[in-house]
């Protein structure tokens, strides 16, 4: 069975204290892994899609990053605007190539203190 | 700049009552879809439409039925109210066929009494 999870729930830092969010997966042929952030009371808004094992993608404070079995999310010195949930999502190879069906994890909920 | 809209933003219902979800999106997309968004579930696909004229059943079907309009419009019915439809329901559409890259409204909070 496909399936998403992300690690940990949630997470509190400081301003200016790097870390990382996991999202580690199982997928009959992995199409694309996503990344979406989400404030409080808004729908997903996407930050990076990765296909193959090695890639990177940057922006801003975030980097993604994509091994065959999981993907990090490395947050380089946050600030408080960083704070947010950050949803994680895989496309698999089962579905056809019609659709769009992700496969979301339970994300993980970023507070960045001042 | 609206991209995906959706109305209503807040509804209470009793159990038995139906209702329609309202989604519209000008970004000129072909593909369309309904999810929901239960605490320790993550987002689950309910219905999605890759284009004009078509629907398919996505995760969690059960209880919804969809239409769509037109290109920019693809709504969500709730025939007969659940307590277990209480929810918050996500539109989004997304321009390339087969792109994970979606984009979504800011959602509707449904409650069933």
């Amino acid at each position: 069975e496909d399936q998403v999870t992300q690690s940990p729930e949630a997470l509190r830092l400081q301003e200016g204290e790097s870390s990382s969010l996991n999202c580690s997966y199982t997928v009959s042929g992995l199409r694309g892994l996503f990344w979406y952030r989400q404030d409080p009371g808004k729908g997903p808004e996407f930050l990076f899609t990765l296909y193959s094992a090695g890639e990177e993608k940057e922006k801003e404070r975030l980097k993604a990053t994509l091994t065959k079995k999981e993907s990090f999310l490395h947050i380089t010195a946050p600030k408080p605007e960083d704070s947010a949930t950050y949803l994680c999502a895989v496309q698999a190879g089962g579905y056809g190539g019609a659709t769009n069906k992700l496969i979301f994890g339970t994300g993980t909920l970023l507070a960045v203190q001042p | 700049n609206a991209g995906v809209t959706q109305t209503p933003k807040f509804q209470v219902l009793k159990t038995g009552q139906s209702m329609t979800l309202q989604c519209a999106q000008d970004m000129n997309h072909n593909s369309m879809y309904w999810y929901r968004q239960d605490p320790g579930m993550g987002l689950r696909l309910i219905y999605y439409s890759a284009s004009e004229g078509t629907t398919d059943k996505g995760e969690v079907p059960n209880g919804y039925n969809v239409s769509r309009l037109n290109k920019r419009e693809f709504s969500l019915r709730l025939e007969s109210a659940a307590p277990s439809q209480t929810s918050v329901y996500f539109c989004a559409s997304s321009g390339t066929r087969g792109t994970g890259e979606l984009f979504f409204g800011e959602g509707s909070r449904l409650t069933v009494l």
